[in-house]
Order: C-alpha cells, then sequence, then structure tokens
C-alpha cells in the first residue's frame, strides 16, 4: 500500500530557530517528492524533488531528496512567525496519483 | 485577479440532494485537480483533468463526478451527498500534468446534514 509519513507531527519553536521537517515514502513507480505550505486556507507549492542530492532552496527554505533513504527533508532557517503553518510532503507515483503526508503542523512563537 | 477561483466559498445541505462546486483558473494551465481535505487536514486528491483525459483516483465513489467545459474550468458534482462527503474540497491547475507549481483555489467547504 502506497504511503507517506511525515514527522514531527508538530513542532513547537522561537523565532529564529532552524527546523528540519522528515519525510519518509513508500509508493510504486515513485515520480517525485512535494512540499507544500498551508496556512489558514489553501495549500500553496513549495518545492519538488526528482533527483537525489539535489537541494532546492527558496529563500530560508530547502529541501532535499534521498531516494536510496527513500526520503526528504524541508529545512527552515531563522523561522519567523509567518512560518507558522502544516507543511504537507506528497510523494507522486508512476500512475498519476499523488499520496499526502499527515502534514508537519509547525508553530514559532516569537 | 485570482488566479484559481471556487463557488461557493461554503455550502450547506442535506443527506440526498445533488450538488456542484465550480472552479475556474486564469493561469492558461493545461492541468486541472480536484482534492478533498477531511476535518483532519488530511489532503486527497479526487481528479486530474488534462488535455480532456481524465485521471480518477480509484478510492472516489462514482457519485462524484468532474465536467470541463473548456480548459479554463473544471466543475465538481455530487449525487446523493452523504455525511461523510463533508470536507473542505480545493480545485487546483497546473500547467504540465507532473503536479509541479499547483495553485490551489481557497476551497470549497461542504457540509452534509
Amino acid at each position: 500500500e502506497d504511503k507517506v509519513v511525515q514527522s514531527p507531527l508538530s513542532l513547537v519553536v522561537h523565532e529564529g530557530d532552524t527546523v528540519t521537517l522528515n519525510c519518509s515514502y513508500e509508493v510504486t513507480n515513485f515520480r517525485s517528492l512535494l512540499w507544500y505550505k498551508q496556512e489558514k486556507k489553501a495549500p500553496t507549492f513549495l518545492f519538488m524533488l526528482t533527483s537525489s542530492g539535489i537541494e532546492k532552496k527558496s529563500g530560508r527554505l530547502s529541501s532535499i531528496l534521498d531516494k536510496k533513504e527513500l526520503s526528504s527533508i524541508l529545512n527552515i532557517t531563522a523561522t519567523q512567525t509567518g512560518d507558522s503553518a502544516i507543511y504537507l510532503c506528497a510523494s507522486q507515483t508512476g500512475a498519476n496519483n499523488l499520496f499526502f503526508g499527515t502534514g508537519t503542523r509547525l508553530t514559532v512563537i516569537p | 485577479d485570482t488566479a484559481v477561483s471556487q463557488t461557493p466559498k461554503y455550502l450547506v445541505t442535506q443527506m440526498g440532494n445533488d450538488k456542484s462546486i465550480k472552479c475556474e483558473q486564469n493561469l492558461g494551465h493545461d492541468t486541472m485537480y480536484w482534492y478533498k481535505q477531511d476535518s483532519k487536514k488530511f489532503l486527497k486528491i479526487m481528479f486530474s483533468y488534462n488535455n480532456k483525459e481524465l485521471i480518477i483516483n480509484e478510492t472516489v465513489p462514482n457519485r462524484f463526478s468532474p465536467k470541463s467545459p473548456d480548459k479554463a474550468h473544471l466543475n465538481l458534482h455530487i449525487n446523493s451527498l452523504e455525511l461523510g462527503d463533508s470536507a473542505v474540497y480545493f480545485c487546483a491547475s497546473s500547467r504540465t500534468d507532473t503536479f509541479a507549481e499547483q495553485y490551489f483555489g481557497p476551497g470549497t467547504r461542504l457540509t452534509v446534514t
């Protein structure tokens, strides 16, 4: 059965801290790994990863895929209160399907 | 201008009714999607539609049917609504069918009583 597992389920940090969110996947015919940020309403796309070891970066956020370990991490440096959100990881399969994890709820306190 | 819009934002209806949710994107994207997010925030893809090709998640009941009058619209029709259909439904679009850089609509909160 295809599945995506994220950890931790929730995380509380202080502004300025660095956090690492984890995502592991077991899917058939893996095609890509995607990260999304969901604040109050709709998810917003962050990264799409297809190749192992190549870091994708956007400002203070970065992500990398490890196909050998079937996992990905999302790093956020110098966290701000605006980073508080649910971070969703999803894996695309060869059947053009998308499986989501349950998300990590990040809370950044001033 | 809103990139992906959905109407209505809220929908409250009784079991057994038939309802529709509309979605429009003005991004010129080729692929559109429908997602369901339950009360625990678990997100699940229901359909993707690209160049008239419909890909259905096999777990979606056939009471749900997408209708695309043109490339910019993908509406969701739900027949014989059940309590378990209560959720937030998101429409999304992307330039290609790889899920990359999807833009999500604001969501429609459906409550079935």
